[in-house]
């Protein structure tokens, strides 16, 4: 498509839960990113992948949370046992080194645990 | 930890230049300025980069200080629609991630 799409827009979901986003980057976009922005927060970087490789993890808050490229396409993010502090918006983002445009966001996924 | 340095928020009167600095003293050769806005609800949106030289587009125009400590957005003509949080990221032309800071947040005023 023309730009980054996520799924849902808005998910609503009782704590401890699992829940998954969705992330459908520009095509051709080698590089993946999810970031998280809770409510009046910067962006907070998450995970980055490179084709299907996660080389960097480091910003995932917790074990509870954890994320897969496949096809060099499509990211799922998956939280799993939510809690109320999960609540935040998400936001993927992908680029193409050859692109010299930086990153291109999707709108985000508004999560919010009850 | 971000790079850079920007002032909380900033005022503009809609019509007249709005002028962003932003400070990033540790910054090193291969890595370039990026800026971005996001407007309320919406994912940031790229508005320009440039490593030395001033760049210009049709959103803004980049100066960059000849020590590259530091760097302004200039908005010419600022707008309503231009109220957002604007960051500025340095970032390495092969890193993979930004690290965002807090931004300035522009209100233009009419």
């Amino acid at each position: 498509g023309a730009g980054v799409s996520q799924s849902p827009s808005n998910k609503v979901t009782e704590k401890g839960k699992d829940v998954e986003l969705r992330c459908d980057p520009i095509s051709g976009h080698t590089a993946l990113y999810w970031y998280r922005q809770r409510l009046g927060q910067g962006l907070e970087f998450l995970i980055y992948f490179q084709g299907n490789s996660a080389p960097d993890k480091s910003g995932l808050p917790s074990d509870r949370f954890s994320a897969e490229r496949t096809g060099e396409s499509v990211s799922t993010l998956t939280i799993q046992r939510t809690q109320q502090e999960d609540s935040a918006v998400y936001l993927c983002a992908s680029s193409s080194y050859l692109s010299g445009y930086g990153y291109t966001f999707g709108s985000g996924t508004r999560l919010t645990v009850v | 930890d971000a790079k850079t340095t920007q002032p909380t928020s900033m005022d503009c009167a809609e019509g007249r230049a709005a002028n962003l600095p932003c400070n990033h003293s540790t910054i090193s050769g291969n890595e370039y300025v990026y800026w971005y806005r996001q407007i309320h609800s919406q994912g940031p949106q790229y508005i320009i980069h440039g490593l030395k030289n001033n760049e210009t587009n049709e959103m803004a125009s980049l100066i960059i200080t000849e020590d590259r400590k530091s760097s302004t957005l200039i908005l010419p003509h600022a707008t309503l629609r231009d109220t957002a949080v604007y960051y500025c990221i340095v970032s390495d032309s092969g890193t993979y991630k930004y690290i965002f800071g807090t931004g300035t947040r522009l209100k233009v005023l009419a």
